[in-house]
C-alpha cells in the first residue's frame, strides 16, 4: 500500500499517561502534517515539517505536544499528560511541495490515530 | 485564520446540484477541497492555484476568485456517494499551511 499509514488506529489511555503516535508518509512525500480532528469540525492544524525541519507549530499547542521527523522520513507525535481534552482523531497528511513550479500540491491523509483519554 | 464555508448543511434529491463556498480574510495561494464520510479519512477531490491552474474530480468543478479571496465547489448531478462532509483548506503562500474551515455537511437523498 502506498498511501498515509498511521499506528495505532485506536487509542485508549488514562489521563496523565504519555502516548505517541506514528506516520508513515507517501513515499518521497517531503511535506508532511499533523491536524486534529473532533467531531463537527474540520481538521485543526497543529504542526508540518518540510523534510525533517518543523516549520511551524500552532501556537494553540501546549508544551506537552511534541513532534519529530528524523531523516525526513516518518513522523511521531507525542502528547505527554494526556487530558480529557485532548480526546480526538489525530490525522497525518503527506504532499510534494517543489521548490519551483507548481508549489503545494494537494494533500493525501492518514486513516488517523482515536485517541481516547479516560 | 481558519476559512469560513457556507452552507453549514444542505440537504438534496439525487439528480440536483449544490454550490459549496468558502471565503477567507487573508490573500490565498491555493484552495483545496476535500470530501470526508463518518469515520473516515479526508479525501482529496480538487485544488486550485492562483493564476488559474487546477486539478481535480471528474464530476466536481471549482472556482477561485483570488481577488475576492473566495472560492466555490460545484456538485452536479449529486449522487448518493457525493454525501458527506465537504471542507475547504487554503494555503496564503505557497510554502504555506493548509487550514481547514469547519465543513459543510451534504446529504442527499433518493
Amino acid at each position: 500500500d502506498t498511501g498515509v499509514s498511521q499506528d495505532p488506529r485506536h487509542k485508549i489511555t488514562k489521563r496523565g499517561q504519555n502516548v505517541t503516535f506514528r506516520c508513515d508518509p507517501i513515499s518521497e512525500h517531503n511535506r508532511l502534517y499533523w491536524y486534529r480532528q473532533t467531531l463537527g469540525q474540520g481538521p485543526e492544524f497543529l504542526t508540518y515539517f518540510q523534510n525533517e525541519a518543523q516549520l511551524e507549530k500552532s501556537r494553540l499547542l501546549s508544551d506537552r505536544f511534541s513532534a519529530e521527523r528524523p531523516k525526513g522520513s516518518f513522523s511521531t507525535l507525542e502528547i505527554q499528560r494526556t487530558e480529557q481534552g485532548d480526546s480526538a482523531m489525530y490525522l497525518c497528511a503527506s504532499s510534494v511541495t517543489q521548490m519551483t513550479g507548481r508549489m503545494n500540491t494537494e494533500a493525501f491523509f492518514g486513516q488517523g490515530t482515536r485517541l481516547t483519554v479516560v | 485564520q481558519q476559512p469560513v464555508q457556507s452552507p453549514q448543511a444542505v440537504i438534496l434529491r439525487e439528480g440536483e446540484d449544490a454550490v459549496i463556498n468558502c471565503s477567507s480574510s487573508k490573500a490565498l495561494y491555493s484552495v483545496h477541497w476535500y470530501r470526508q464520510k463518518h469515520g473516515e479519512a479526508p479525501v482529496f477531490l480538487m485544488i486550485l492555484l492562483k493564476g488559474g491552474e487546477q486539478k481535480g474530480h471528474e464530476k466536481i468543478s471549482a472556482s477561485f476568485n483570488e481577488k475576492k479571496q473566495q472560492s466555490s465547489l460545484y456538485l452536479t448531478a449529486s449522487q448518493l456517494s457525493y454525501s458527506g462532509t465537504y471542507f475547504c483548506g487554503t494555503a496564503s503562500g505557497g510554502y504555506q499551511k493548509v487550514t481547514f474551515g469547519t465543513g459543510t455537511k451534504l446529504q442527499v437523498i433518493p
